[in-house]
């Protein structure tokens, strides 16, 4: 089955600077690579999403990267804010419909 | 876009009850739900995949019996924790899924059992 891998588990940055979390994947069928946010006490919300026929996406601060040769994809925020602070998980499917895999999460501070 | 509803967010309950979650999707009708329970500062571990109308898929190590999972239509599943333990205390995490809607997750349910 799928492996998802993540990095850093947490993160600190000053506000303005840029954060990245990267994720490797191990199965060459995963086509689909959403990222979620998750704050504290509620359920991850869908921030950004890439498909493996797209090398990157971007949606004002936020963008994602993928490498499919390599396996593994990205995240970057730019101009970081106190309230980007929160949990945020990659995964990877195969396609929309199907079972996730989830990264381990990596917990983002942004100090003010 | 597509919206889950998971009611109640969140429950305290006595040692020895049952507790039900409910996942509704709200303006899809969804494929398959799953469920997740997470433990404070880690990643999500899935319980259980359930299509509607069949038997849920357990993970390996969920106990069947205990947790329960009943998906009864294309917008409804619930789980109910039965004989709950204060080990069963987590926070369970439902989300729909539908090719052209992806993924949502619920709101998720704190569950605490005194």
């Amino acid at each position: 089955g799928e492996n998802v891998e993540q990095h850093p588990s947490t993160l600190s940055v000053q506000e303005g600077d840029s954060a990245v979390i990267k994720c490797t994947y191990s199965d060459s069928a995963s086509n689909y690579f959403p990222w979620y946010k998750q704050e504290l006490g509620k359920g991850p919300q869908l921030i950004i999403d890439i498909r493996s026929n797209v090398g990157e996406k971007k949606d004002q601060r936020i963008a994602v990267t993928l490498n499919k040769t390599a396996k593994h994809f990205s995240l970057h925020i730019t101009e970081t804010q106190p309230e980007d602070s929160a949990v945020y998980f990659c995964a990877a499917s195969e396609n929309t419909g199907n079972q996730f895999y989830f990264g381990t999460g990596t917990s983002l501070t942004v100090i003010p | 876009g597509a919206v889950v509803s998971q009611h109640p967010s969140r429950v305290i309950c006595k040692s020895g009850t049952s507790v039900k979650i409910e996942c509704r999707s709200l303006d899809f009708q969804a494929t398959t739900m799953f469920w997740y329970r997470q433990f404070p500062k880690q990643s999500l571990m899935l319980m259980a995949t359930s299509n509607e109308g069949s038997k849920a898929t357990y993970e390996q190590g969920v106990e069947k019996d205990k947790f329960l999972i009943n998906h009864a239509s294309l917008t409804l599943s619930t789980l109910t924790v039965t004989s709950a333990h204060p080990e069963d205390s987590s926070f369970y995490i439902c989300s729909a899924s539908a090719r052209d809607y992806g993924y949502t997750f619920g709101s998720g349910t704190r569950l605490t059992v005194v």
